[in-house]
């Protein structure tokens, strides 16, 4: 039972667009969301995160944006750079503290110059 | 600050035998947490040590054990191990209620099963 679904396995974005990644829960209880970023060979890096009393957080070109009703997040890049081209994770726990993370399949996301 | 270490980096073992693997977190942080990777599986967690207690535990069945040394390294074994349990192993560092951020991984350990 996946409970944190990332649907799209990959993404190809022109260099200097927006990238938008989505991911879907069905764990209503889930109250902390991350997002992480992974290079092959290399473990995963957090980005961002954002709790569920809140609708959006920025920081950088990274912003999160948060739908409780619709259990739907999303993370935009702008611009894109090719720095970026990765496997995005995103993740859910019960709390903010919780070290039990639950993630999605990841989206491979690839910038073209 | 160095970060989180795991050794070692790729193991290849064959079914029935057992593995352990060794995660080192970062200094002054006492939990760590294991995931196991697997192609179109994501990260699945293992398990949280936080005190050299178990914390927290996912849905992996008994062969797979851990525990947590006083210096806060933590080991991770798998015992008669199976095809499916090739994957890589990740294991991830916090300070817990000693920071408010989040979790730090290690490079993980490639481990084949053959």
């Amino acid at each position: 039972d996946q409970q944190v679904k990332q649907n799209s396995p990959s993404l190809s974005v022109q260099e200097g667009r927006i990238s938008i990644l989505n991911c879907d829960y069905t764990n209503s209880m889930f109250d902390y969301f991350l997002w992480y970023k992974k290079y092959p060979a290399e473990g995963p890096t957090f980005l961002i995160s954002i709790s569920s009393i809140k609708d959006k957080n920025e920081d950088g070109r990274f912003t999160v944006f948060l739908n409780k009703s619709a259990k739907h997040l999303s993370l935009h890049i702008v611009p894109s750079q090719p720095g970026d081209s990765a496997v995005y994770f995103c993740a859910a726990s019960l709390s903010f503290g919780n070290e039990k993370l639950t993630f999605g399949t990841g989206t491979r996301l690839t910038i073209i110059p | 600050k160095a970060g989180v270490t795991q050794t070692p980096r790729y193991l290849i073992k064959t079914r029935g035998q057992q593995v352990t693997l060794s995660c080192s977190p970062i200094s002054g942080h006492r939990s760590v947490s294991w995931y196991q990777q697997t192609p179109g599986q994501g990260l699945q967690f293992l398990f949280e040590y936080f005190s050299e207690t178990q914390r927290n535990k996912g849905n992996f069945p008994g062969r797979f054990s851990g525990r947590q040394f006083s210096n806060s390294r933590s080991e991770m074994n798998v015992s008669t191990l199976e095809l499916g349990d090739s994957a890589l192993y990740l294991c991830a560092s916090s300070g817990r209620w000693q920071t408010t951020d989040t979790q730090y991984f290690g490079p993980g350990t490639r481990l084949t099963v053959l």
